[in-house]
């Protein structure tokens, strides 16, 4: 299985701060990398998809990139709203697996 | 709007099956790819399988012949079956929705059924 480590676990941020959370694959996952948000008590919501394609509805904010084994989610201008857990998926390789998941809270 | 939701024991004692049911309403489950993906104390998140628009699935092999997914199309219904479980399986379980493309991502998730596993 490919193992996805996602760093950091943890990060606190300012409002308006643009914050970068990093996915490292074990191996080329050809941009089959899937981004997604999750709130206390809350289902995931999908950001990003194809590492860099932006899921229907969601803030221009948030943007992904990478390729190849290292890829980035970011967020501009971080809002309240976007306090919340944040974890990885890669799908280019049987089974899918995700990354452990970074906890974002206000500074 | 598409909304699925988890339902099924809370509780399940070891070595005994976990049944979950997801209820999909808003698109049809004969549409798409259907899976279950859980959530482990300690946050780590794992893919236990899907079930097809024509009935085809297919598991992770870490779950060997424990788990098998089925499905009704006259209730949009579909199901998780795991057996012999450990207090391992102890874990935050989710129905999702995968694209058409077959590309493994989820687009749309359940909010979630907690599943403890204890005598």
């Amino acid at each position: 299985d490919i193992q996805m480590t996602q760093s950091p676990a943890s990060l606190s941020a300012s409002l308006g701060e643009t914050v970068t959370i990093e996915c490292r694959a074990s191996e080329d996952i050809y941009n089959g990398l899937a981004w997604y948000q999750q709130k206390p008590g809350k289902s995931p919501q999908l950001l990003i998809y194809n590492a860099n394609s932006l899921h229907t509805g969601v803030p221009s904010r948030f943007s992904g990139s990478g390729s190849g084994t290292q890829y980035s989610l970011k967020i501009n201008s971080l809002q309240s709203e976007d306090v919340a857990s944040y974890f990885c998926q890669q799908y280019y390789n049987y089974p899918p697996t995700f990354g452990g998941g970074t906890k974002l809270e206000l500074k | 709007e598409v909304q699925l939701q988890e339902s099924g024991p809370g509780l399940v004692k070891p070595s005994q099956s976990l049944s979950l049911t997801c209820s999909v309403t808003g698109y049809s489950i004969t549409s798409n790819y259907w899976g279950w993906i859980r959530k482990f104390p300690g946050n780590k998140m794992e893919w236990m399988g899907y079930i097809s628009y024509s009935g085809s699935t297919s598991y992770n092999p870490s779950l060997k012949s424990r788990i098998s997914i089925t499905r009704d199309t006259s209730k949009n219904q579909f199901f998780l079956q795991l057996n012999s479980v450990t207090t391992e399986d102890t874990a935050t379980y989710y129905c999702a929705r995968s694209p058409y493309s077959g590309d493994r991502y989820f687009d749309y998730w359940g909010q979630g059924v907690m599943v403890t596993v204890s005598s």
